[in-house]
């Protein structure tokens, strides 16, 4: 099982630019989720899925998108890049919602300038 | 609405000396209590997590936590601490009926020989 894979690992972008970071799982889970890691502010919930076809907004949405069309794949947008953006991204997938182990990928870290 | 404060941002200790990492919650409903742990440049992995039953908790890597429903806390131990215990660890909590996870700010562990 390769887990919880994220590409790529490194990005710079431009402010303005739009991007998709990519999140895919091999776990069979139903729930997944995006997190932004910022220093002193721990993990903040962007996104999450409770299964293809369903999708919510975490704590920090705005600026971002979403969609789950299959069990295995989590793709997060970004619609036009801000420096206010720039954080390192885990996505996260669990069997069930509620009381089940995350399983976190390596990360994402982008840089906005 | 659930949140998490770790009291110390960074816990420096020497090597096999006992260590606490604290963490308090507040919620104004039952909640599930996790900790997870960041070495250099990886993604989150569980230590061990709280659901129900006894309020001790033994997790992976030697350490333990105590849940206190009426001091609000899950307060993380190791009674002998190595150098590879050096990392980030986060507090988090999720509502008994609810799928998000919130994280603490997190807690920088330095363990120096």
């Amino acid at each position: 099982n390769a887990g919880v894979t994220q590409t790529p690992k490194f990005q710079v972008l431009k402010t303005g630019q739009s991007m998709t970071l990519q999140c895919a799982q091999d776990m069979n889970h139903e729930y997944m989720s995006w997190y932004r890691q910022d220093p002193g502010m721990g993990l903040r919930l962007i996104h999450y899925s409770v299964g293809a076809g369903i999708t919510d907004q975490g704590e920090v949405p705005n600026g971002y998108n979403v969609s789950r069309s299959t069990t295995e794949d989590f793709p997060l947008r970004l619609l036009s890049a801000a420096p206010s953006q720039t954080s390192v991204y885990f996505c996260a997938s669990s069997y069930g919602q509620v009381g089940y182990e995350q399983y976190f990928g390596p990360g994402t870290r982008l840089t906005v300038t | 609405a659930q949140s998490v404060t770790q009291l110390d941002s960074q816990v420096p200790v020497f090597e096999e000396a006992p260590v606490e990492l604290r963490c308090n919650y507040s919620s104004s409903v039952s909640v599930y209590l996790f900790w997870y742990v960041q070495y250099p440049n990886q993604g989150l992995q569980l230590l061990l997590k709280y659901l129900s039953g006894s309020t001790l908790v033994k997790g992976i890597n030697g350490f333990e936590a105590e849940f206190n429903k009426s001091q609000t806390s899950f307060h993380l131990r190791k009674p002998s601490v190595h150098i590879s215990d050096t990392a980030e660890y986060f507090c988090a909590v999720s509502p008994e009926y609810g799928n998000k996870l919130v994280f603490g700010a997190g807690t920088i562990l330095r363990v120096k020989s």
